[in-house]
């Protein structure tokens, strides 16, 4: 069964810091990438996927995450965070080759103050 | 509103009481997912549905819990017999067929058994 770990569970940063988010998933077979975030009274939705093709993926708002399948990681990045990327952030996994059914980290809490 | 609905989107009842939740999804989805949440943990995969057909169930998911989706449309959820234990809050989501599509996930539905 695949699993997926996220490293903190609670970030805390200042406006224009850097963030970087770890996420690392155990499964030897081809995978699809994903990080959702949920917003402070909204529901999850999706900052970027990924599936094949160039390992670093663009999504909206500014952050981007990098596939590095040799240390099983996807890891999320902003370089300059802002006051509303105060989120809970969640890293995702599917199989490849199985039903899309998603297996979740268990989120890291970003606040970000200004 | 388009996007993915779930009533209610709050519900308390006693231990021992059945409860039935709702969930609508984006109309052309044929994808219909339920996930659990609890405090402090990402979502925990329950059941996936392609149009009526239920084609995966968790182990998670116990004889007292039954979901159904009639001719592949809205989806309910159905726990018998409440227990302390399900208290948490249930998330429904929907794509496209095929893995590749994003899954949108709707607001939830948060259920306290006291």
């Amino acid at each position: 069964a695949q699993s997926v770990s996220q490293h903190n569970h609670h970030v805390i940063l200042s406006e224009a810091a850097s963030l970087e988010l770890g996420c690392n998933y155990s499964y030897g077979g081809t995978v699809n990438l994903f990080w959702y975030v949920q917003y402070p009274g909204q529901h999850l939705q999706l900052l970027l996927k990924y599936f094949s093709g160039d390992p670093l993926v663009k999504g909206i708002k500014g952050f981007e995450a990098e596939f590095i399948k040799s240390k099983f990681s996807f890891n999320l990045r902003k370089p300059s965070v802002q006051w509303s990327d105060t989120a809970e952030y969640f890293c995702a996994v599917n199989e490849d080759s199985g039903y899309s059914t998603l297996t979740f980290g268990k989120g890291t809490m970003l606040l970000v103050s200004p | 509103d388009t996007g993915v609905s779930q009533n209610p989107r709050h519900k308390i009842t006693k231990r021992g009481q059945n409860v039935t939740f709702r969930c609508d999804p984006i109309s052309e989805h044929n994808r219909l997912y339920w996930y659990r949440q609890t405090l402090g943990q990402g979502p925990e995969f329950l059941t996936y549905f392609q149009n009526e057909a239920q084609l995966e169930k968790s182990r998670l998911l116990s004889d007292r819990f039954s979901a159904e989706r009639p001719k592949g449309s809205f989806s309910t959820l159905e726990i018998q017999r409440t227990e302390q234990g399900d208290s948490a809050m249930y998330l429904c989501a929907s794509s496209l067929g095929g893995i590749a599509y994003e899954q949108y996930f709707g607001p939830g539905t948060r259920l306290t058994v006291t």
